[in-house]
Parts: C-alpha cells; sequence; structure tokens
C-alpha cells in the first residue's frame, strides 16, 4: 500500500521540550516537505528536501529543525525555540524534475503545548 | 518570493449553484497552478491543476482558468453537492527540470454549499 504516512497523530508537548515528529513515504518520491497550518490559515513552509542529506529552510524555519538521511523519511524537530508551536504540522512528497507536480499529503500531526 | 492571494476567504452557496474562487500570484515566473481540497480535519488533496502554456483545463465539474497577463487564475465548480463543502487552496510554484515543487499556499476559501 504506497503512501506517505505520519506519527503520531496527536501529540502534546511541556513548554521547554524538544518533540520530534515523523514521516515516511514509499512513493519512492525524491522531494519532501513540511508545512504548518494554523486555524483558518494556509499551509506555510518550514523546510524541504530535494535529495538525502539535503534540506533548504523554508519560510518559517526558526525554532524547527530537519533531517534526510534516507530518502524514504523525512523527520521534523520542534525545538523549545520555537515559542508558539501549537498547530496541525503536514509532510509532503513529490517527484523531482518536469514530471507531475503533485504533493502528495500525509495525514497530519497535531501537536499541542501544554 | 511568491505571493498568493486567494478571495473570498468564504463562501456559502445553493446546492446546484455553480461556486468560483479567486487568486492572484507575484512572481511572473510561476508556472504551475495547483488546486487543494481539505475537509475538516483531513489532509489536503489535489482536485486539478493547469500549468502556464494552457489557459484552461476542465474535470468534470471543476474547472480551471488562468490568465498569464494579469497573473491570476481561479477555480469554478458547477452543480454543487453538500459533499463539495471543504477549504480549498489554491497555490502557485516555478517548476524547473531540476527543481522540486515548493508551492506557495493561498489562505484557503472555506465553501459551504447548503442542501
Amino acid at each position: 500500500d504506497g503512501g506517505i504516512t505520519q506519527s503520531p497523530k496527536y501529540l502534546f508537548r511541556k513548554e521547554g521540550q524538544n518533540v520530534t515528529l515523523s514521516c515516511e513515504q514509499n512513493l519512492n518520491h525524491d522531494a519532501m516537505y513540511w508545512y504548518r497550518q494554523d486555524p483558518g490559515q494556509g499551509l506555510r513552509l518550514i523546510y524541504y528536501s530535494q535529495i538525502v542529506n539535503d534540506f533548504q529552510k523554508g519560510d518559517i524555519a526558526e525554532g524547527y529543525s530537519v533531517s534526510r538521511e534516507k530518502k524514504e523519511s523525512f523527520p521534523l524537530t520542534v525545538t523549545s525555540a520555537q515559542k508558539n508551536p501549537t498547530a496541525f504540522y503536514l509532510c509532503a512528497s513529490s517527484i523531482m524534475g518536469g514530471g507531475v507536480g503533485e504533493q502528495f499529503f500525509g495525514p497530519g500531526t497535531r501537536l499541542t503545548v501544554l | 518570493g511568491e505571493n498568493v492571494e486567494q478571495h473570498p476567504s468564504t463562501l456559502s452557496v445553493q446546492e446546484g449553484d455553480s461556486a468560483v474562487i479567486k487568486c492572484t500570484y507575484s512572481d511572473s515566473a510561476s508556472n504551475y497552478f495547483p488546486w487543494y481540497k481539505q475537509e475538516l480535519g483531513k489532509r489536503p488533496q489535489l482536485i486539478i491543476d493547469i500549468r502556464s502554456n494552457v489557459g484552461e483545463k476542465k474535470d468534470q465539474r471543476i474547472a480551471v482558468t488562468l490568465n498569464k497577463t494579469a497573473k491570476h487564475f481561479s477555480l469554478h465548480i458547477t452543480e454543487t453537492q453538500p459533499e463539495d463543502s471543504a477549504v480549498y487552496f489554491c497555490a502557485a510554484s516555478r517548476r524547473g527540470e531540476t527543481s522540486g515543487s515548493r508551492l506557495t499556499f493561498g489562505e484557503g476559501t472555506q465553501l459551504t454549499v447548503n442542501p
């Protein structure tokens, strides 16, 4: 069953803690992305990676970190430096190059800071 | 960088009516314009997309038009049904042979179709 998965579905964090959100895909996509979605707002790009061992900052990278050690995996760490981390986090993947442009999204992780 | 504006933020229509959502973009080099539908608590899903080499694309009740000169594109849904109720996002990107599709999204339109 091909697709993109995220875990956990819900995550609660105490202030001052780092937490890591998981994103895995078996679509053989080269590119992966992390977005943040706040209520009533669009998706804002946090980080993206076009190839293993390489990634770039998006529009709101402060307080977040990522790694891309495997093609299938792109975990996102929300650090204590992120002052307002409560949000819905979406991971996505796509092929590279000039082919189909669709980004496939995971089901999301809802993070709440207690 | 790219900036995408989307209007209206909310849209309420009667079942069977048409719905139109409009977006403008700022980067004249953008060449790929997808539309995503997101139901409450779910992931966004692509419903239609258009590339800059065409002016219109249609898929059953859904159509998208693109005006490159004015830098705006629109989503048209005809014969709306209650299951069309969702948040719709437009996006724009500059895709090349060696780049992925880094998308810039609009802020979304909450469409409600009343039975």
